[in-house]
């Protein structure tokens, strides 16, 4: 599986957009990028996922970069409930239930 | 319907000792995955069941072991315990064919003294 890399953290301003970056230079073509979110002593949580177009949800936007080398997870309206751990996981779609978390960014959503 | 329930969510084992912990998946979901959190090491995964069957084993030595049972409820098993298996061990329960969305249960915290 590709590597990722990610910023140790971040601070965004409550109701400002938060943009969390991840890198992947290696990705496959078969490989789709996934972002999870951890919030403190709770399990991680699927935000969204994308294989090259640019995805949106409920929770989040994923923007990939046309060469998929990187792309940035983007929540629109940060609250200090988005204060979490957010990482940026590259699979190919069905990887027999593993995903290799990184370390993922922390951030922080300040009032 | 209900989430991804693991038990017990706390436990204290001494050095030695082994331990259980359970995990019920989704209702439907078939695949139960295992993850072991430390400060030091983060989420590392540690095995995959499906149909019963582990199809999926992380780099973990063979005194953590698992199991699924028909309803696709999950224990895993944790011998001759260390003060290194103090963790929070995370289970997650996908859809066949719902590529890697995985859904997390709370966890369970163990700690070893």
């Amino acid at each position: 599986d590709a590597k990722t890399t990610q910023p140790t953290s971040m601070d965004c301003a409550e109701g400002r957009a938060a943009n969390l970056p991840c890198n992947h230079s290696t990705i496959s073509g078969n490989e789709y990028v996934y972002w999870y979110r951890q919030i403190h002593s709770q399990g991680p949580q699927y935000i969204i996922h994308g294989l090259k177009n640019n995805e949106t949800n409920e929770m989040a936007s994923l923007i990939i970069t046309e060469d998929r080398k990187s792309s940035t997870l983007i929540l629109p309206h940060a609250t200090l409930r988005d204060t979490a751990v957010y990482y940026c996981i590259v699979s190919r779609e069905n990887q027999g239930g593993k995903l290799i978390f990184g370390q993922g960014t922390e951030l922080s959503v300040k009032p | 319907k209900a989430g991804v329930t693991q038990t017990p969510r706390y436990l204290i084992k001494t050095r030695g000792q082994q331990v259980t912990l359970s995990c019920s998946p989704i209702s439907g979901h078939r695949s139960v995955s295992w993850y072991q959190q430390t400060p030091g090491q983060g989420l590392q995964f540690l095995f995959e069941y499906f149909s019963e069957t582990q199809r999926n084993k992380g780099n973990f030595p063979g005194r953590f072991s698992g199991r699924q049972f028909s309803n696709s409820r999950s224990e895993m098993n944790v011998s001759t315990l260390e003060l290194g298996d103090s963790a929070l061990y995370l289970c997650a329960s996908s859809l066949i064919g719902g590529g890697n969305i995985q859904y997390f249960g709370a966890g369970t915290r163990l700690s070893v003294l």
